[in-house]
């Protein structure tokens, strides 16, 4: 069983809509979530971190973990057209130098 | 510009051709890693580097080599490429690693072993 597990999609919606996008993790250890965006051609960049259980919102994006159920979900409210791309979840044990585990990704589509 | 460069971005080759990825970044960063991300797999990490001359091994290092002699450089090495390392690969940069720094991707090498 992979430690992190993430719907491939793709995930296609309309503009204007709100989507969810999930992981869910096997390792309890885990204190540290973060998503990333990966556009077409590109390497990911880092759209939010939270630490262990609760809500964080930034602008059109929130992101929200569950560690009793061991699964965390980034929201995007009024998904736009330049949304379009793939976002990887990941994660990682403690601060300082500590691996990294990234979820496969899960491609969106907003469509105009 | 912050940034982190990769060379090259396309790279064909045959099995068992010696090869470098080159990686660089302009942000005095400490921390460096290389990866590889494959479909259905996600992003895996080959080794990372705390600091110059201190490396160590990620998820799958087989088949590769680092070295970091100077702070901006980090190259990912294939002494004997296989058809099983085709894949894309990203090298990351972080301050120091921590949580809250964020890790900058290059824009990734896309290789293929023929």
């Amino acid at each position: 069983q992979k430690e992190v597990e993430q719907d491939p999609g793709p995930l296609s919606v309309p503009e204007g809509a709100i989507v969810s996008l999930n992981c869910t993790y096997s390792n309890s250890a885990f204190q540290y979530f973060m998503w990333y965006r990966q556009y077409s051609r590109k390497g990911p960049e880092l759209l939010m971190y939270t630490y262990s259980s609760g809500n964080k919102e930034d602008g059109r994006f929130t992101a929200q973990v569950d560690k009793s159920s061991k699964y965390i979900s980034l929201f995007i409210r009024d998904s736009q057209p330049s949304d379009s791309a793939t976002y990887l979840c990941a994660m990682k044990k403690g601060t300082g130098f500590q691996k990294l585990v990234f979820g496969t990704g899960t491609r969106l589509l907003v469509s105009p | 510009e912050a940034q982190v460069t990769q060379n090259p971005r396309y790279l064909i080759t045959v099995t068992g051709k010696k090869l470098t990825v080159t990686c660089s970044q302009n942000m005095n960063h400490e921390y460096m890693s290389w990866y590889r991300q494959d479909p259905g797999l996600g992003l895996r990490q080959i080794y990372y580097s705390m600091n110059v001359e201190v490396t160590d091994k990620g998820d799958v290092p087989e088949g590769y080599k680092v070295s970091r002699k100077e702070k901006r450089n980090f190259p990912l090495i294939l002494e004997s490429p296989s058809p099983n390392q085709t894949s894309l690969y990203f090298c990351a940069s972080s301050l120091s690693g921590g949580i809250q720094e964020t890790q900058y991707f290059g824009p990734g090498t896309r290789l293929l072993v023929l």
